[in-house]
């Protein structure tokens, strides 16, 4: 079985501050990794993924995500927000090798962009 | 159509009606899962299809809940003699193919479930 934490269920900051979305996970066989993200009034939409290769892998709308399998995270990145990053986050795991199809998802993380 | 469509939005309903959620996926995509979220909680997977098959089914709660799928088409969940705890965000999604590695979950906009 696998969880996925998000700590922080909102995270306000500043137009053209950094922002770091957090996220842990557990499992007890290898996943892939997504981060997803829903604007208001549409549906999820996949941010970016880990399958494999390097750990650190972008996104669209300038995210990215790097890959810690030592402290088992997937922590989501932007130097500089923008108003229209304003969402809810949310990460997921899937099991590898498994033949397992569903997502496990973190409770989601809501950042909200100030002027 | 352009996405997935999910009807109706919003359902309010009395404790112990039936209640049933549609889910029109992208054309073409031959995966279709369904999703629930609960107020301040992470989305919990309820059944996966492949085509009209449901080869995993173990993200249903209770007997109470059903799901079938019509070809590669249309997908109905059924929740049975609602529960105040069944009140949620029901959300569909499709994909092109089996694998969520290579092809994006593509989500509805979900349906509000109040059960009163």
């Amino acid at each position: 079985a696998q969880s996925v934490t998000q700590l922080d269920s909102q995270v306000p900051v500043f137009e053209e501050a950094p922002v770091e979305l957090r996220c842990n996970y557990s499992s007890s066989v290898s996943v892939y990794l997504f981060w997803y993200v829903q604007y208001p009034n549409q549906g999820l939409q996949l941010l970016l993924k880990y399958l494999s290769g390097s750990t650190l892998v972008k996104g669209i709308n300038g995210f990215e995500a790097e890959f810690n399998k030592s402290q088992t995270s997937f922590h989501l990145r932007k130097p500089s927000v923008h108003i229209s990053d304003t969402a809810e986050y949310f990460c997921a795991v899937s099991e590898v090798d498994t033949g397992r199809r569903a997502l496990t998802f973190g409770s989601g993380t809501r950042l909200q962009v100030q002027p | 159509g352009a996405g997935v469509s999910q009807s109706p939005s919003n359902k309010v309903t009395e404790k112990g009606k039936d209640v049933e959620l549609r889910c029109d996926p992208i054309s073409g995509h031959t995966a279709l899962y369904w999703y629930r979220q609960r107020l301040g909680q992470g989305l919990e997977f309820l059944i996966y299809f492949q085509g009209n098959s449901a080869p995993d089914k173990s993200g249903l709660p209770s007997d109470r809940f059903s799901a079938e799928r019509t070809g590669e088409s249309v997908s109905t969940l059924t929740i049975q003699r609602t529960q105040q705890e069944d009140s949620a965000v029901y959300l569909c999604a499709s994909s092109h193919t089996q694998g969520i590695y290579n092809s994006p979950l593509h989500f509805g906009n979900g349906t509000r479930l109040t059960v009163t």
